[in-house]
């Protein structure tokens, strides 16, 4: 079966700083790979997705990921941290049953401080 | 902000309970999938519709139900309300049934007592 594995529930950063969120991904096939932001009281918002081709994806507000085979990773990087990227952050595979349905992790909170 | 609606935002029942909670897809979006958030955890799929059929389901028990509509928007029932039932209830739309980006709603906090 398919799954994500999300191992921090929380990563602290100080603004300024290049931040990384890990992700590491199970899957038989090809996977589909997604980075979904939620801030407080809001849905999910889209960041970026990993279909096929170049390892790093560029999505949006500066982030990006890296698309790593071998290790089954996807972690999610940004140069500098902002203050307003704090929020809780979800890495999500595509379901291989042929329909869009999302598998999520269990989510990661970031901090970034002032 | 995206332009999926859910409503109503917030939802108190007892245990038992039947709730109907709303969805109104982003414009041009056919496809809307339903997802649930219990505190602390990712979101988990319930079911999938396009065009008025469902075409996926997750791993939640019959009383769990939905309809979508012609104008694409779309309802989820709960029958038999459990304590466990108590989360984020989260409507996303896309475009297709393939590998589109989601587009989620702010979703409906329900809390059953």
């Amino acid at each position: 079966a398919q799954s994500v594995a999300q191992p921090e529930d929380q990563v602290n950063v100080a603004e300024g700083n290049p931040l990384t969120v890990k992700c590491t991904y199970s899957v038989s096939g090809n996977p589909y790979l997604f980075w979904y932001v939620q801030y407080p009281n809001r849905g999910l918002q889209f960041l970026l997705k990993y279909i096929t081709g170049d390892n790093l994806v560029k999505g949006s507000y500066g982030f990006e990921a890296e698309f790593n085979k071998s290790q089954t990773s996807f972690h999610l990087k940004k140069p500098s941290a902002l203050v307003s990227d704090s929020a809780l952050y979800f890495c999500a595979v595509r379901d291989e049953g042929g329909y869009n349905k999302l598998i999520f992790g269990a989510g990661t909170r970031l901090a970034v401080h002032p | 902000e995206t332009g999926v609606t859910q409503s109503p935002t917030h939802l108190i029942k007892t245990r038992g309970q039947q709730v109907t909670l709303r969805c109104s897809s982003q414009s041009g979006h056919n496809t809307v999938s339903w997802y649930q958030q219990a505190l602390g955890q990712g979101p988990q799929f319930i079911f999938q519709y396009y065009r008025e059929e469902e075409n996926g389901r997750g791993n939640f028990p019959p009383r769990f139900s939905g309809l979508q509509f012609p104008n694409y928007s779309s309802e989820l029932n709960v029958n038999a309300l459990e304590l466990d039932d108590s989360a984020l209830y989260l409507c996303a739309s896309s475009s297709g049934a393939g590998v589109e980006k989601l587009f989620f709603g702010s979703g409906t906090q329900l809390s059953v007592l």
